[in-house]
């Protein structure tokens, strides 16, 4: 079965320091991955994602993930974080777009 | 990007009721739309899959009789949650997707709080 498994529920970063969001998956056949954003009142908004081709995978709003099929991972990397990155982000696994399944998040805060 | 809006964006009702969501696409046509599922602490749940004109593909352990969604145009699908009970209180969230098969992007509302007196 697919599944996604995000095991920080919640992450607080230092402005200006590095960020690493961890993200682990199970999935039968060739993943398709992505990164998504949730800020309140807001939908999600798709950070990057991974189809084929080079590993790492660069984003928007600084973001980068890197694709290691050796551990099933895909994790989330930004060099230095903005007071404005506080958001949930979620992990995501399918066969394209379509069929999406969802990690449980990790809750990103920024201290000043 | 484009753009998803639902509305309303929070609605309160009494147990036995029902409820109506829309989701529309602003600024694309939508010939596939999903409605998800999102409980406290917890990660989005697929609910169904409508494509335009045609009806929805439910997901294992959704009612289909309970959860009606209905996609007749390709900017406007409807999620009704019908007889709502406590149970039912949750974040409801769409997305749509426009043409060009499984590598379009989803692009998503910014969900419905819904809760259930």
């Amino acid at each position: 079965a697919q599944s996604v498994t995000q095991p920080d529920i919640h992450i607080t970063v230092s402005e200006g320091a590095s960020l690493e969001l961890r993200c682990n998956y199970s999935y039968g056949a060739t993943p398709y991955l992505f990164w998504y954003v949730q800020s309140p009142g807001q939908g999600l908004q798709l950070l990057l994602k991974y189809f084929s081709g080079d590993t790492l995978v660069q984003g928007i709003k600084g973001f980068e993930a890197e694709f290691k099929r050796s551990q099933s991972s895909f994790n989330l990397r930004k060099p230095s974080v903005h007071w404005s990155d506080a958001a949930e982000y979620f992990c995501a696994v399918g066969a394209g777009f379509q069929k999406l399944v969802f990690g449980t998040g990790t809750r990103l805060l920024v201290s000043p | 990007g484009a753009v998803v809006s639902q509305h309303p964006s929070w609605v309160i009702c009494k147990s036995g009721t029902s409820v109506k969501i829309e989701c529309r696409s602003l600024d694309f046509q939508a010939t596939t739309m999903f409605w998800y599922r999102q409980f406290p602490k917890q990660s989005l749940m697929l609910m169904a899959t409508s494509n335009e004109g045609s009806k929805a593909t439910y997901e294992q352990g959704v009612e289909k009789d309970k959860f009606l969604i209905n996609h007749a145009s390709l900017t406007l699908s409807t999620l009704t949650v019908t007889s709502a009970h406590p149970e039912d209180s949750s974040f409801y969230i769409c997305s749509a997707t426009g043409t060009g098969g499984d590598n379009n992007e989803q692009f998503f509302g910014p969900g419905t709080r819904l809760t259930v007196l």
